[in-house]
């Protein structure tokens, strides 16, 4: 399996911070790589797909980057409705692998 | 709008089973595939693997397979996990979730969760 791992597992930001989230696959992925929201209770929300591409209805403050094995989400200016855990995902192999999660807490 | 509307949450016993279904609608079922993930109280993803709905063919990740089962009924839009002898380190949230079948993309819209519970 492609093992996923996130960095750093916590960051402290206040709103209108600039956030950036990295993701270390063990091999190559290519550009399959996306990244999720989750907040407590809900569903992940797909952000970013394809490494940089920003998925419809994602505000342009979300940004990713990379490709093969290092990759980057960045929040360019933190927003209060930003406060949560973010995700890695890996769907280029055959078993897809997930980073263990970023939380984003408030400063 | 799209939907996936799982069913509610489950206790069971170690040893016993449990089936979730996933009843979509707001798109066409047959194409997207469907996967299945769980998510164990405060961890990360798995991926258990996911189901051609055009097929009915199942892919299923290294670790779950002989226990976990994914099925569809296409005539009402639905997709089924069945877990058998169950053991505690089940306990977790699946979900269900849509990957379109046309091309290399990742999990666009998920299901909301359904909590299965395995104590004695």
């Amino acid at each position: 399996d492609i093992q996923m791992t996130q960095s750093p597992s916590t960051v402290s930001a206040s709103v209108g911070d600039r956030v950036t989230i990295t993701c270390r696959a063990s091999q190559s992925v290519s550009s399959w790589l996306a990244w999720y929201q989750q907040k407590p209770g809900e569903a992940p929300n797909l952000l970013i797909y394809e490494a940089s591409s920003l998925e419809s209805g994602v505000p342009s403050r979300f940004s990713g980057s990379g490709s093969g094995t290092d990759f980057t989400l960045t929040i360019s200016s933190l927003q209060a409705d930003d406060f949560a855990i973010y995700y890695c995902l890996q769907y280029n192999s055959y078993s897809w692998t997930f980073g263990q999660g970023t939380r984003v807490e408030i400063k | 709008q799209v939907q996936l509307v799982q069913s509610g949450s489950e206790l069971r016993k170690p040893g016993a089973s449990v089936k979730i279904s996933c009843q979509t609608s707001g798109y066409t079922f047959t194409k997207y595939k469907m996967n299945w993930v769980r998510q164990a109280p405060g961890q990360g993803f798995e991926s258990l693997g996911w189901i051609n709905t055009k097929t009915g063919n199942p892919t299923y990740d290294p670790g779950f397979t002989g226990r976990f089962v994914f099925s569809l009924d296409s005539s009402v839009s639905t997709a089924y996990l069945q877990i058998s002898s169950l053991k505690p380190e089940d306990t977790a949230v699946y979900y269900c979730a849509r990957t379109f079948s046309g091309s290399q993309r990742p999990i666009d819209f998920w299901g909301q969760g359904t909590l299965v519970t395995v104590s004695s």
